[in-house]
C-alpha cells in the first residue's frame, strides 16, 4: 500500500534560518503529492502541490520539488520566520478515491525568535 | 459559506454518552471527509462521502461509529457510547471532486474530550 514518512519533530529553529522538512513516498503509479499546514487551533490547509515529477510547487516562500528518482519531496524555505510555526504534513494522492490519498504523522515546526 | 464549518468547536462529555458531531461542506462541494487527528498520531481517515452515499465505511475505529449525509450538504458524524479513548479532534474536509485532485479544504475541527 502506499506510506508517506516525515521527519519526526519537533523541529526548532530560529527565525531567518534555513528549512527542510524530509519526506518520502511509497506508492504505486505516479502519485501528486501535497504540503499541508495547520497553524495553532485551525484546521489543515493546502500550501502547495506537484502533480508530476520535476515539478516544483511554491506558495510563500516554500518550495518542494517532486523528484521520483528518490521518492521524495522535501519542504524548504529559505528564511523563516516565526508564523511559519505550524504543523506540517506531508501527503500523497494516487487516485481511486478517498483510499488514495494518504497523509504522514506530520512535523511540528516551532520557530523562536 | 466560505469555508468548512464543524459544531462544536469543543466537546466535553461524561464515558458513555453519545456525541454528534456535525460538518458543513463548502456549497458545491460534493465529497466529504471525516479525519480523526490523535495527539501524535497523524490523522486517522474514518469515512467519506461521495453525495449522500459512503462507499467505504471500513475506516471507522467500532461500530460505535456511525455517518450520516443528507441532501448532499450536511454530515453527522455519530459516537455512542462514547469512551476515554474517542478522545481526539475530529477533522472534517470536503473537495469539489475527488476523484480529480485530492485536493481538500479543512474545517477547524472539533475537539473531543471525554471523560
Amino acid at each position: 500500500g502506499n506510506s508517506v514518512t516525515q521527519m519526526e519533530g519537533p523541529v526548532t529553529l530560529s527565525e531567518e534560518a534555513f528549512l527542510t522538512i524530509n519526506c518520502t513516498y511509497t506508492a504505486t503509479g505516479y502519485p501528486s503529492l501535497f504540503w499541508y499546514v495547520q497553524y495553532p487551533g485551525e484546521g489543515l490547509q493546502l500550501l502547495l502541490k506537484a502533480t508530476k515529477a520535476d515539478d516544483k510547487g511554491s506558495n510563500k516562500g516554500f518550495e518542494a520539488t517532486y523528484r521520483k528518482e528518490t521518492t521524495s519531496f522535501h519542504l524548504e524555505k529559505g528564511s523563516v520566520q516565526v508564523s511559519d510555526s505550524a504543523v506540517y504534513f506531508c501527503a500523497l494522492y494516487s487516485g481511486g478515491g478517498a483510499d488514495g490519498l494518504t497523509f504522514g504523522k506530520g512535523t511540528h515546526l516551532i520557530i523562536q525568535p | 459559506g466560505a469555508g468548512v464549518s464543524q459544531s462544536p468547536s469543543n466537546k466535553v462529555t461524561e464515558k458513555g454518552k453519545d456525541v454528534e458531531l456535525r460538518c458543513d461542506p463548502i456549497s458545491g462541494h460534493t465529497a466529504l471527509y471525516w479525519y480523526r487527528q490523535s495527539l501524535g498520531q497523524g490523522l486517522e481517515f474514518l469515512i467519506y462521502f461521495q453525495g449522500n452515499s459512503a462507499p467505504d465505511k471500513s475506516g471507522l475505529p467500532s461500530d460505535r461509529f456511525s455517518a450520516e449525509r443528507t441532501g448532499g450538504s450536511v454530515s453527522t458524524l455519530t459516537i455512542q457510547r462514547t469512551q476515554q479513548e474517542d478522545s481526539a479532534v475530529y477533522l472534517c474536509a470536503s473537495s469539489f471532486d475527488f476523484s480529480s485532485t485530492g485536493e481538500l479544504f479543512f474545517g477547524e475541527g472539533s475537539r473531543l474530550t471525554v471523560l
